[in-house]
């Protein structure tokens, strides 16, 4: 099974900050990461897919990049909708979801 | 657009089957893969298995010898069933598109295990 580990667990920031979250996996999984954002009482929504590929409707602020085990999402200018839980998922085996992020208002 | 909606029942005994139907509407469940994700506040969000419209399966490898995928392409359906279940099965059960990643999702529904 390929692991995911996500940091950090819980971060603080204000709107219009700029924010980086890593996920990284246990062994290369050739850019096959998706990243989602979950709000309370509400399902994921995937934000971007192949590491980089920003889903249909899916703000530009947001954007991902890496490769072989180490990948990364941000968000360029926080607004006061994105402070959510985010979580990186693999799929180059087993699905598996890192442990997730959760985005408060500082 | 497509959606997905959860169905069954919300509270289930130790050691009976957990049976979940998601239907789908907006699109033909055909020629796509369906799959079962849960998220707990103990294990977080975990993949359960999967259904393609031929009917073949993949479960995830600590559930596999418990869970039954299925799909009934006439009602634009598939289904869930989990063996002999504990109080660690209580999670939310989401069913989703899978398009490699997981896209759309259900609502979810709170299945919560107890006697």
């Amino acid at each position: 099974d390929i692991q995911m580990t996500q940091s950090p667990s819980s971060l603080s920031a204000s709107v219009g900050d700029r924010v980086t979250i890593t996920c990284r996996a246990s062994q290369d999984i050739g850019n096959s990461l998706a990243w989602y954002q979950q709000k309370p009482g509400k399902a994921p929504k995937v934000l971007l897919f192949a590491a980089s590929r920003l889903e249909s409707g899916v703000p530009s602020r947001f954007s991902g990049s890496g490769s072989g085990t180490v990948y990364t999402l941000t968000i360029s200018s926080l607004q006061p909708e994105d402070f959510a839980t985010y979580y990186c998922q693999q799929y180059h085996g087993t699905p598996f979801f890192g442990q997730g992020t959760k985005l408060e208002i500082k | 657009q497509v959606q997905l909606q959860e169905s069954g029942p919300g509270l289930v005994k130790p050691s009976e089957t957990l049976s979940l139907t998601c239907t789908v509407s907006g699109a033909s469940i055909s020629s796509s893969y369906w799959s079962w994700i849960r998220q707990s506040a103990g294990r977080g969000l975990e993949w359960i298995g999967r259904v393609y419209t031929s009917g073949t399966t993949r479960s995830h490898p600590s559930l596999q010898s418990r869970v039954t995928i299925s799909v009934d392409t006439s009602k634009n359906q598939f289904s869930l069933k989990l063996r002999s279940v504990t109080a660690a099965d209580t999670a939310v059960y989401y069913c989703a598109k899978e398009r490699n990643f997981f896209a759309p999702w259900g609502q979810g529904i709170l299945v919560t295990v107890s006697s």
